[in-house]
């Protein structure tokens, strides 16, 4: 099973402030990497696909990077609304995993 | 407009069961791979169960493999999830999950079911 890590567990930023998420696979899950957000009382939503791939109807200001088992979610300038919880989440094979998240808060 | 909508949750004892449903509409429902994934009260998202469009492919989670059976029927545009023997640590939100449509991460999500397990 490919584990992943998330590192902070916490990220206290203001609006406005860039934020940088890591996840760490114990494996190589190549690219296929995505990222979710969730609020509470909400299920997740994809952010990111494949390691840097923006899904539908997300803003620019989400960016993934990374390949192999190093991955980096940025936020270029954080919204009110982007406060949350963000996931990673691999697909390599067919026992996909997800990371414990990162709690971004104000 | 992709619309996901779980049903079936409820209190149940220690070592008993029930069985989950997921209705779908907005996609050509045979097509698509569809997917369990739960959540424990403030816990991480656990992938629990896969099962392909025709029904041929099903993949488990270790940790709910034997117990957990994950079925659909493509006449209704249902899948389903009968889970048995559980134990509180089953207790948590299920969520029917689709991929494939767009990308092969989970595109979309349904509102998810809660199962609690009492002692």
């Amino acid at each position: 099973e490919v584990v992943l890590t998330q590192s902070p567990a916490t990220l206290s930023l203001s609006p406005g402030e860039r934020a940088t998420l890591s996840c760490r696979a114990s494996q190589s899950v190549s690219s296929y990497l995505g990222w979710y957000q969730q609020k509470p009382g909400q299920a997740p939503r994809l952010l990111i696909y494949d390691a840097s791939k923006r899904a539908t109807g997300i803003p620019a200001r989400f960016s993934g990077s990374g390949s192999g088992t190093d991955f980096t979610l940025t936020i270029s300038s954080l919204e009110p609304d982007d406060f949350a919880v963000y996931y990673c989440q691999q697909r390599s094979n067919w026992h996909l995993t997800f990371g414990g998240g990162t709690k971004v808060e104000i | 407009e992709v619309q996901l909508l779980e049903s079936g949750g409820g209190l149940v004892q220690s070592g008993g069961s029930l069985r989950l449903s997921c209705e779908a509409s907005g996609f050509t429902f045979s097509n698509y791979a569809l997917s369990w994934v739960r959540q424990a009260p403030g816990g991480r998202l656990e992938w629990v169960a896969t099962i392909g469009g025709s029904g041929e492919s099903i993949f488990y989670a270790d940790s709910v493999n034997g117990r957990f059976t994950v079925s659909r029927d493509n006449s209704k545009n249902t899948v389903y999830l009968e889970v048995a023997s559980l134990t509180v640590d089953d207790t948590a939100v299920f969520y029917c999950a689709l991929s494939g449509l767009v990308t092969f991460h989970f595109d979309f999500w349904g509102r998810g079911t809660l199962v609690t397990v009492s002692s």
